[in-house]
């Protein structure tokens, strides 16, 4: 199984800041790699695919890049909807593995 | 527009089976590259991706829980289905059923439902 290693597991930031999340794959995964938002109470979202194409509705203040086993995912002037949990999912083969996710807070 | 909605047991026993419909619309389980998958969230903690069904009948599970796990769908109804048994105090979470289409050529989770959640409790 590849093993997804999200980092940090929590981030306080304020509104108007920039914060990036980190994953890192045990395998090469060839971009193939997803990142998903959920609000509490909420299903999860796809935001970003292959790395660091934005998913239909997504606003371009996301961004993901990387490659290889390691990716980041890129939230520029942080607003309040964007307080939430994220997490990154291996798109390469089964079982398809998330991160063990990002719990963004307002500081 | 894209729907999925899960609905089953919300409380078990341990030792007794879970079983899970996905009820669907907007899509079709009979169209090339379409699957249906079911991930699991217990509460505070992260995905586990659980079993998927795709349009040729082809089916997926996690080796960590493959011995329990059965999927299962009716094409014409528009609904998957999956089926844990022996449950036990660690099943107890919020269940996911979720669309993956491999026009992406890869294995995204494009929709979701709104999860349901199910306690197994003595």
């Amino acid at each position: 199984d590849i093993q997804m290693t999200q980092s940090p597991a929590s981030l306080s930031a304020s509104l108007g800041e920039t914060v990036t999340i980190e994953c890192l794959a045990s395998e090469d995964i060839y971009d193939i790699l997803a990142w998903y938002q959920q609000k509490p109470g909420k299903s999860p979202q796809l935001l970003i695919y292959d790395a660091s194409s934005l998913h239909t509705g997504v606003p371009s203040r996301f961004s993901g890049s990387g490659s290889g086993t390691q990716y980041s995912l890129k939230i520029n002037s942080l607003q309040p909807e964007d307080f939430a949990s994220y997490y990154c999912q291996n798109g390469l083969s089964a079982p398809h593995t998330f991160g063990s996710g990002t719990k963004l807070e307002i500081k | 527009q894209v729907t999925l909605k899960e609905s089953g047991t919300g409380i078990l026993q341990p030792s007794q089976a879970l079983s899970l419909t996905c009820s669907f619309s907007g899509f079709s389980l009979s169209t090339t590259g379409i699957c249906v998958s079911w991930i699991r969230q217990p509460s505070g903690k992260g995905l586990e991706w659980l079993a998927d069904i795709c349009w040729d009948d082809g089916k997926g599970y996690n080796p960590s829980l493959k011995n329990r796990l059965s999927i299962s769908k009716d094409t014409s109804n528009n609904q998957a289905f999956l089926k844990i048994t022996s449950v036990d105090t660690a099943d107890t979470a919020t269940y996911y059923c979720a669309r993956s289409d491999w026009g992406y050529n890869a294995y995204y989770f494009d929709y979701w439902g709104q999860g349901v959640m199910v306690t197994v409790s003595s």
